[in-house]
């Protein structure tokens, strides 16, 4: 069974430039999360996605970053424009979900690094 | 609000047994998981705890109290592949589903 896939896996750009990542879930997984780990720090919540719902994006900068899960499967998040504080690993992660009965164990992609110069 | 806290780094000898603990207080809870992390890599599912107890998964064991909101990883024959930072995390049940809510992690270096 594939794994969650994320790209790129590292991005290197100069604040105020846009960037964009990808995300692709472990199929049949409905619940998709998008968190950031800062270094030497554990992920923290971006946002949840309940299919192609985005449920919880209370921890996302609106101001500079977007999100989207078209037709529930895919998701890609963007920001515009970066600033240097950005600079982290974006990690991508998927789960069965509640409805599925299973213990919601989530599965992480390998990350996207950022760098803003 | 949500806060749960481990110690920042520990050090162990190869062989030895390390203990990882890691106190929470949270709502919502429903369940402590532990993850691993090695450096530059996402981090991969060790256990999972919904009730009081130990579960054990080979040479690694997870405790959880839920009453006292704590919880620990035992690592047993420390291996020099299991340096790595390990994290907690609790599951939140809200809207409509769950997230997991991580600690800081805990960087463990095992020494020959």
């Amino acid at each position: 069974e594939a794994g969650v896939v994320q790209s790129p896996r590292y991005k290197i750009i100069e604040k105020k430039q846009p960037v964009a990542f990808w995300c692709n879930p472990i199929s049949g997984h409905n619940t998709l999360y998008w968190y950031r780990q800062n270094l030497g720090q554990g992920p923290e919540l971006l946002i949840r996605y309940e299919n192609e719902e985005a449920v919880d994006d209370s921890q996302l900068p609106k101001d500079r970053f977007s999100a989207e899960r078209l037709k529930g499967v895919d998701s890609t998040l963007k920001i515009q424009p970066a600033e240097l504080g950005d600079s982290a690993v974006y990690l991508c992660a998927s789960s069965p979900g509640l409805s599925s009965g299973r213990a919601e164990e989530l599965f992480f992609g390998e990350g996207s690094r950022l760098t803003v110069l | 609000g949500q806060n749960i806290d481990q110690p920042t780094e520990m050090t162990a000898t190869e062989g030895a047994i390390v203990q990882i603990n890691c106190t929470y207080q949270t709502s919502g809870f429903n369940g402590l998981f532990w993850y691993q992390q090695h450096a530059g890599e996402a981090p991969t599912f060790l256990s999972y705890n919904v009730l009081d107890g130990l579960e054990e998964k080979g040479r690694f064991s997870s405790f959880l109290s839920r009453s006292k909101g704590y919880s620990y990883l035992l690592l047993k024959e420390l291996q020099m592949k299991d340096s790595a930072s390990y994290l907690c995390a609790v599951r939140v049940i809200y809207n409509q589903g769950g997230k997991l809510i991580f600690g800081q992690g805990t960087e463990l270096s095992v020494k020959p």
